[in-house]
């Protein structure tokens, strides 16, 4: 089981909410990375990090935001949450092998 | 265009049977090739990794296997268990950049009835 954790794993929010997904892991990991996920769909990056102070966006276009002040701690923010943000969103990091570790994955619904 | 093609999109098997799932890429430059298992509501977990040079990888009763001159790959389950029935992801790997960039496929849906 891999040591990284996302709080919270359910959220039922209104439109215009600024909302924060927390992910966090103990590994050490340089690499993290945030993946948007529908259901019966691909995973789609939405933003990565190679380490502290280094954020990049990913391939599929989104409204949020992410910060990496600390290496354990990789925080994805919306400022004004849409029901077309509903979805899976799945934090991963990677050490200095290949494989990515995922999360447990947040669960966002928007009314 | 990198894409990774699943097949079949959902399978129903009874407790006990083996089945195969495939994957089909077009990544290149090639790196690696990974098998997860996601449950639902949780995040995927890596059954098995393979490098261009390898051909067969088992992981207990998962066996994966590539032909990297096809593209192709398999994941074969064994005497499947009820706590098989989850989505199998492929995913590939390409050496193009130092972001290791990763090409998912869709899954198949996998559910083992008793």
């Amino acid at each position: 089981e891999a040591d990284i954790y996302q709080t919270p794993r359910y959220l039922v929010i209104g439109t215009g909410k600024k909302i924060t997904l927390e992910c966090s892991q103990t590994m050490g990991h340089d690499k993290m990375y945030w993946y948007q996920q529908d259901p019966g769909m691909e995973l789609h990056l939405i933003h990565y990090s190679y380490g502290v102070n280094s954020t990049e966006k990913g391939d599929l276009s989104s409204e949020s935001t992410v910060s990496r002040i600390r290496t354990e701690h990789f925080p994805l923010t919306l400022e004004s949450a849409r029901p077309s943000h509903t979805s899976q969103y799945l934090c991963a990091s990677r050490g200095a092998e290949e494989t990515q570790y995922f999360g447990p994955g947040t669960r966002l619904l928007v009314l | 265009k990198n894409q990774v093609e699943q097949s079949p999109q959902s399978l129903i098997i009874l407790e006990g049977k083996n089945c195969t799932l495939q994957c089909n890429y077009t990544v290149s430059p090639f790196s690696n090739l990974r098998w997860y298992k996601q449950d639902t509501g949780r995040g995927p977990v890596s059954l098995t990794i393979m490098t261009f040079s390898e051909n067969t990888k088992s992981n207990g009763r998962y066996t994966a296997t590539l032909d990297a001159d096809t593209k192709q790959s398999s994941l074969h389950i064994t005497a499947s268990q009820l706590s098989d029935s989850a989505s199998y992801i492929c995913v590939v790997s390409d050496r193009g950049s130092t972001l290791g960039r990763l090409y998912f496929g869709r899954g198949t849906q996998l559910t083992v009835w008793p």
